[in-house]
């Protein structure tokens, strides 16, 4: 079963433009993780928040997490070409044991 | 080695037969998971290891799937009398603590049951 759930499943933007891509999931959890993965292999992490933070930043990555609507949100600003990739949230099941992933969210950066 | 590595990278197999998968972790980190993804979806869980215990088989879809990590290093994910439903990408991660960290993915093993 998965625990998170990615919309939209599929986003289209141009180079530059901001890309927002959200994350619902079911339970308690102490950390929720989003992924990149490219061509359909190996998963490679972005960024981990924790249930008690609120906003977290790498670079030009941007995740909230709200834990009352258990949801999460990943900005991508000024994208490019190369961000073009699946996109998964990640959360643990409470227990700090099991990592459980969402269908993902397809990105399409054009030039 | 400075990743996850797993072999093969591509496998295919006749329906009925008995495959095994191979991952070998990041050094030192005691947690091992494998993930089946098919076209289109996220990694489904499977199973994960702590040290060389399975500490969760939930997400093995039946009995012909089986996982063992003898020394907490080395995994083997095995699959008897294969199915053309099993056909999917096996993938394979690590992580220095569970859930609360970074996953470390190998680049996964695309196996094909014709």
């Amino acid at each position: 079963s998965q625990q998170g759930e990615e919309d939209p499943q599929a986003l289209s933007i141009q180079e530059g433009e901001n890309a927002t891509m959200n994350c619902s999931y079911k339970t308690s959890i102490n950390n929720l993780q989003w992924y990149r993965q490219n061509s359909g292999r190996g998963l490679v992490h972005l960024i981990l928040i924790r249930s008690n933070e609120r906003e977290k930043h790498s670079g030009r990555l941007r995740v909230t997490l709200d834990t009352s609507k258990k949801s999460s949100s990943l900005l991508i600003t000024a994208s490019r070409a190369a961000d073009t990739a699946s996109y998964f949230c990640a959360t643990d099941d409470g227990g700090y044991n099991k990592l459980i992933f969402g269908a993902g969210t397809r990105l399409a950066v054009h030039p | 080695g400075a990743g996850v590595s797993q072999t093969p990278s591509n496998k295919v197999t006749e329906k009925g037969k008995y495959v095994e998968l191979r991952c070998d972790p990041i050094s030192g980190h005691t947690a091992l998971y494998w993930y089946r993804q098919s076209l289109g979806q996220g990694p489904e869980f499977l199973i994960y290891f702590q040290g060389t215990g399975a500490a969760d088989d939930s997400g093995l879809p039946n009995d012909r799937f089986f996982a063992v990590r003898p020394e907490g290093s080395v995994s083997t994910l095995k699959i008897q009398r294969t199915e053309r439903g099993d056909s999917a990408v096996y993938l394979c991660a690590s992580s220095l603590g569970g859930g609360s960290t970074e996953a470390f993915f190998g680049q996964g093993t695309r196996l094909t049951v014709v």
